[in-house]
């Protein structure tokens, strides 16, 4: 069991850019979450899958943001056209599913300038 | 719907001394109750958490909660603090629900003074 990973853990970019990141989840977890973290605040919920399905999306969740997680596997997050406010830390974790405990990476931390 | 409240967004104590992080909830159906510690830079770590059974639930590090229904609340202590415990602490909260997704309170920010 190596945890959840993801990658980049830094990622600077210019405002109007696309980026992506990426979501390993620990093997057998069949839940997989995506949120998202500003200074002072808590991890706020974007999205989450069962397997491949993607099941539920935030109203935080624009039109600029897709999620993906081909095969029930890894998962990618994209934002398209960055924005300034989108600026965050973005988090993953994963689960069995049993009693809700989440196990989360280390996170990816977006600077859009 | 459910939502987390965390009372004191700075939390300050001397090294030994007991450690006491407050969380209130709100939910409408029987929670599942989280506390998570996160240092800097670095993802969220579970602490412990109540599903259902024991209201008192022991944790790693020392830590433990009291799930109390009557008071809504689930507040994380520690008999006596380490310069380790520095660090932000997080109460979430989710519902028992296929879903799983948590909601988190905006953490507290746990100082120990040596």
């Amino acid at each position: 069991d190596t945890g959840v990973s993801q990658n980049p853990r830094h990622k600077i970019t210019k405002r109007g850019q696309n980026v992506t990141f990426r979501c390993d989840p620990i093997s057998e977890h069949n839940r997989l979450y995506w949120y998202r973290q500003t200074l002072g605040q808590g991890p706020e919920f974007l999205t989450y899958f069962q397997n491949e399905a993607q099941l539920e999306k935030s109203r935080l969740l624009s039109d600029r943001f897709s999620a993906e997680r081909p095969k029930g596997s890894f998962s990618t997050l994209e934002i398209q056209r960055t924005e300034q406010g989108d600026s965050a830390m973005y988090l993953c974790a994963s689960s069995l599913g049993q009693n809700n405990e989440q196990f989360f990476g280390p996170g990816t931390r977006l600077t859009v300038l | 719907a459910q939502s987390v409240t965390q009372l004191g967004s700075h939390v300050s104590v001397s090294e030994g001394a007991l450690v006491l992080l407050r969380c209130n909830y709100s939910s409408s159906v029987p929670p599942y109750l989280f506390w998570y510690v996160q240092y800097p830079n670095q993802g969220l770590q579970l602490l412990l958490k109540y599903t259902t059974g024991a209201t008192l639930v022991k944790g790693i590090n020392g830590f433990e909660a009291e799930f109390k229904k009557s008071e809504t609340s689930f507040h994380l202590t520690k008999p006596s603090a380490h310069m380790s415990d520095a660090a932000e602490y997080f109460c979430a909260v989710s519902l028992n629900t296929n879903a799983g997704k948590s909601t988190f309170g905006d953490g507290t920010t746990l100082t120990v003074k040596p």
